[in-house]
């Protein structure tokens, strides 16, 4: 099993929905857990932490759910400016582990 | 602009070429990493040096050589390399483990592009 798994895409969706990614995670005493955004071409970048309780960033919203090992990135508004991936980091023993990343296309 | 940058940005280089990427971080952190992505393909962890001490080396190749001469540099040394080594090559940085606790967010340089021919 993948240690980070997530959904290849691509997400076609148009300006002002709504979409969510998911990702699963293997190792269950993962403790750090994030989304990042990678632009073509250009290096991963720190979209947000997620929290345990779950939380908010303006139009992002990060859930955990430890039970399941599975993390989710909801985006709502979008615009054209997400289309990006995003990828599902889960940290391992010495370092980050990323997912394959899951690809957003916002539309006009 | 990020805190990490690299040299070169892009490479190319043949088979039996010598060859050094360079890696500097201006945030004071104590942790480095050198990942490799290939097209389609998720980051791939290949070393990680904690307080000057390498600590991981994921079943790299030994045609890759890291160095890591103080906590904001970090080098690859590549040499004899094969075509399906072509990718982007990404370094990161950010605050060990045992200095902060907990696995804190990686920040990454803009990566160099290499292309074995």
């Amino acid at each position: 099993r993948k240690e980070v798994e997530q959904d290849p895409g691509p997400f076609n969706v148009p300006e002002g929905a709504t979409v969510a990614f998911n990702c699963t995670y293997s190792n269950s005493a993962s403790q750090s857990f994030f989304w990042y955004r990678q632009d073509c071409r250009k290096e991963p970048k720190l979209l947000m932490s997620v929290y345990s309780s779950g939380n908010e960033d303006g139009r992002f919203t990060a859930q955990l759910n430890r039970a399941s090992q599975y993390i989710s990135l909801l985006i709502r508004d979008s615009k054209l400016s997400d289309s990006a991936t995003y990828l599902c980091v889960v940290n391992g023993r010495y370092a980050l582990n990323f997912g394959k990343g899951t690809s957003l296309l916002v539309t006009p | 602009e990020t805190g990490v940058t690299q040299t070169p940005r892009h490479l190319v280089m043949g088979m039996t070429n010598k060859k050094s990427l360079k890696c500097e971080q201006h945030l004071g952190h104590n942790a480095m990493y050198w990942y490799k992505q290939s097209a389609k393909k998720p980051l791939e962890l290949m070393f990680v040096y904690s307080l000057e001490e390498r600590v991981e080396n994921n079943s790299v190749p030994s045609r890759f050589s890291p160095e890591c001469p103080n906590s904001s540099h970090l080098f690859l040394h590549l040499h004899t390399l094969q075509p399906e080594d072509s990718a982007l090559y990404l370094c990161a940085s950010s605050q060990d483990l045992r200095t902060s606790g907990s696995f804190d967010e990686q920040y990454f340089g803009p990566g160099t592009r290499l292309t074995v021919t």
